[in-house]
């Protein structure tokens, strides 16, 4: 069974750019989370869905992050006006309801 | 509120000898408790998790973990650590909605 994909694996954009991040599920998983990790820190909680729940946008950093969900599947993460301390790893997991996060590979986002 | 800490930021021990890594939570109600791995350049792997009953916990690659309510505690322990082990390590608690992860322990593992 595949795990969570997601892409690019890498991504180098320049400032002001926008940039959108992919993730695909985990099939019947019906709970998807967007997570970020910069060097040395831990995991920074974005936004997460549930079903057809309203998403808990709760960590997301400004109004130039957003996502969806199509579907209830695939994800998509923008970042809109890029900014050098957006660098980062963004992950994408999965999971059943209330159940163990399984995580995707992370794309690798370098703002020059 | 809910949170995880975990107090120790680095923790070398020799390959062989016995591993504890430390886990406190803050959250109201039972909490939900994981334990992940991330290796050098992959993605998280979970090793265990704690929902209800059993305290003690056994995971894979040999871990466990044993929750103690009146501490507030999950440290996650191995009686005896290979190279291959020397990884960062996350505690994270589900409270609401998300998991909420700790700052991660780096573990080195000399010869």
């Amino acid at each position: 069974g595949a795990g969570v994909s997601q892409s690019p694996s890498n991504k180098v954009t320049e400032k002001g750019k926008d940039v959108e991040l992919r993730c695909d599920p985990i099939s019947g998983h019906t709970a998807l989370y967007w997570y970020r990790q910069s060097l040395g820190q831990g995991l920074e909680f974005l936004i997460y869905f549930q079903g057809n729940s309203a998403p808990d946008k709760s960590g997301l950093p400004s109004d130039r992050f957003s996502a969806e969900r199509t579907g209830g599947s695939v994800s998509t993460l923008t970042i809109q006006r890029t900014q050098q301390e957006d660098s980062a790893v963004y992950l994408c997991a999965s999971s059943p309801h209330r159940g163990p996060l399984h995580f995707g590979n992370g794309t690798r986002l370098t703002v020059t | 509120a809910q949170s995880v800490t975990q107090p120790d930021i680095h923790i070398t021990v020799s390959e062989g000898a016995s591993l504890e890594l430390r886990c406190n939570y803050s959250y109201g109600a039972t909490p939900y408790l994981f334990w992940y791995v991330q290796s050098p350049g992959q993605g998280l792997q979970l090793l265990l998790k704690y929902f209800s009953g059993d305290t003690l916990v056994q995971g894979i690659k040999g871990f466990e973990a044993e929750f103690k309510r009146s501490q507030s505690s999950f440290n996650l322990r191995k009686p005896s650590v290979h190279w291959s082990d020397a990884a960062e390590y996350f505690c994270a608690l589900r409270g609401s909605n998300a998991l909420n992860f700790g700052k991660g322990t780096s573990l080195l593992v000399t010869p």
